[in-house]
């Protein structure tokens, strides 16, 4: 099974400062690697599949990079909305795996 | 538009069984596979498997093979998943989730299972 490791687990900013994050395979996924955001009580939403696509209706702030086994989801400029927990997910075959969430919050 | 509506809290005793219902729309029920994704409270989130839309695929993640089934009914386009022999660790919230392109796109709005001792 493939590991994802994101880093860090929290991440402390203020509105306007941009946010870094990472996701760290224990093997190469290929373009198969996802980014979320989930708020309390509600599912996850879609930001970025296949490494840098942009899912519908999200702002240009979010971008998606990286390769084999180093991922990095990135956040321009935090608005308020964007304090949230995020999480990576990889396919491999026919099986999922997600990171265990770097949680943005404000400073 | 797209909805995933899954059906109501339950609340089980140690070693009873769950179904889960996620009544679909919006969507060509036999063009999307559905994905089971479950989070316990204040933790993060752990795939369970994914069910074929029209035909007799499922795959399980390894950890819940042999106490989980995924069934379908084309006729209603609503997908379910029943879980075996609960315990304490199964207490989390099960979300459906619709694949689209190694990813999923829509998700139910979660169903809380509970269980007791």
């Amino acid at each position: 099974e493939i590991v994802l490791t994101q880093s860090p687990a929290t991440l402390s900013l203020s509105p306007g400062e941009r946010a870094t994050l990472s996701c760290r395979a224990s093997q190469s996924v290929s373009n198969y690697l996802v980014w979320y955001q989930q708020k309390p009580g509600q599912a996850p939403r879609l930001l970025i599949y296949d490494v840098s696509t942009r899912a519908t209706g999200i702002p240009a702030r979010f971008s998606g990079s990286g390769s084999g086994t180093d991922f990095t989801l990135s956040i321009s400029s935090l608005e308020p909305e964007d304090f949230a927990v995020y999480y990576c997910q990889q396919r491999n075959s026919w099986t999922w795996t997600f990171g265990q969430g770097t949680k943005v919050e404000i400073k | 538009q797209v909805q995933l509506v899954q059906s109501g809290a339950e609340v089980k005793k140690s070693g009873a069984s769950v179904k889960v219902s996620c009544k679909t729309s919006g969507f060509t029920f036999t063009t999307h596979y559905i994905h089971w994704v479950r989070q316990a409270p204040g933790q993060g989130l752990e795939w369970m498997g994914i069910r074929g839309p029209n035909d007799d695929y499922t795959f399980y993640a390894q950890k819940f093979q042999g106490r989980v089934t995924m069934t379908r009914d084309t006729s209603t386009s609503t997908v379910y998943m029943e879980l075996r022999g609960l315990t304490s660790e199964d207490t989390a919230v099960y979300y459906c989730a619709r694949e689209y392109k190694s990813s999923s796109d829509y998700w139910g709005q979660g169903t809380l299972v509970s269980v007791s001792s």
